[in-house]
């Protein structure tokens, strides 16, 4: 099975902080991504990477930068948090290619910005 | 661009009440469907998926039909458990495209 495991469920920093999530997948998928979740608004794509140190923003990426360094790792950085940041954020990954083949969460982290 | 349009939650049943979620999606070409569920304090998880029109999905009891006709891929179960609480989210991913596009989530809460 398929395993991508975020660093942290919970998390509470403060405004103006630099803010590290990380996500690790096992599968030697090549695409990833990273989502926040919010009520009422579903999951959002914040931003992909479909190959090491190649990315792509999504459809609210303003905030958020991300790093892909390694294929098994990427880490979503919020450079300075604000409150409007405080939300759940889901990592996935998916095997590139065929449109058939799902995409795999991790378990998200719950982020409360201060 | 590609949308897809979920049934306003919560859902409210009794157990063994039958089910239908529904989902709608805007899109060009021919996107593969999806049905996710987010179980309380998890991430998604795959329900079940449908490739081409006339594709029939099935999981868990759950089933959702590939119209094309109607740009539906609806989510039914005859039979609802308790278990079966949680966020349910439609998706389409398209044609050479690797982002997949979700529904706001439709909440469906069990009772005994």
């Amino acid at each position: 099975d398929v395993k991508v495991t975020q660093s942290s469920r919970y998390l509470v920093k403060r405004t103006g902080e630099k803010v590290f999530l990380e996500c690790v997948q096992d599968m030697d998928h090549e695409n990833m991504f990273w989502y926040r979740q919010d009520p009422g608004l579903g999951l959002r794509l914040i931003y992909f990477s479909y190959d090491v140190k190649m990315k792509e923003k999504g459809d609210i990426p303003e905030g958020y930068s991300v790093s892909r360094e390694k294929k098994e790792r990427f880490s979503l950085i919020l450079e300075s948090a604000s409150t409007n940041q405080t939300s759940m954020y889901l990592c996935a990954s998916k095997r590139q290619g065929n449109s058939n083949q799902p995409q795999h969460f991790g378990d998200g982290t719950r982020l409360s910005i201060l | 661009g590609d949308s897809v349009t979920q049934m306003e939650g919560p859902v409210t049943l009794s157990e063994e009440a039958c089910l239908t979620i529904n989902c709608t999606y805007t899109a060009t070409g021919y996107p593969s469907l999806f049905w996710y569920v987010q179980y309380p304090g998890e991430g998604l998880q795959l329900l079940l998926k449908a490739t081409k029109a006339d594709d029939k999905g099935s999981n868990k009891g759950f089933e959702a039909t590939y119209r094309k006709e109607t740009t539906s891929f609806h989510l039914e179960k005859g039979s609802v458990q308790v278990s079966d609480s949680a966020v349910y989210f439609c998706a389409l991913l398209n044609t050479g495209f690797q982002k997949l596009v979700f529904g706001t989530g439709t909440r469906l809460l069990v009772s005994p």
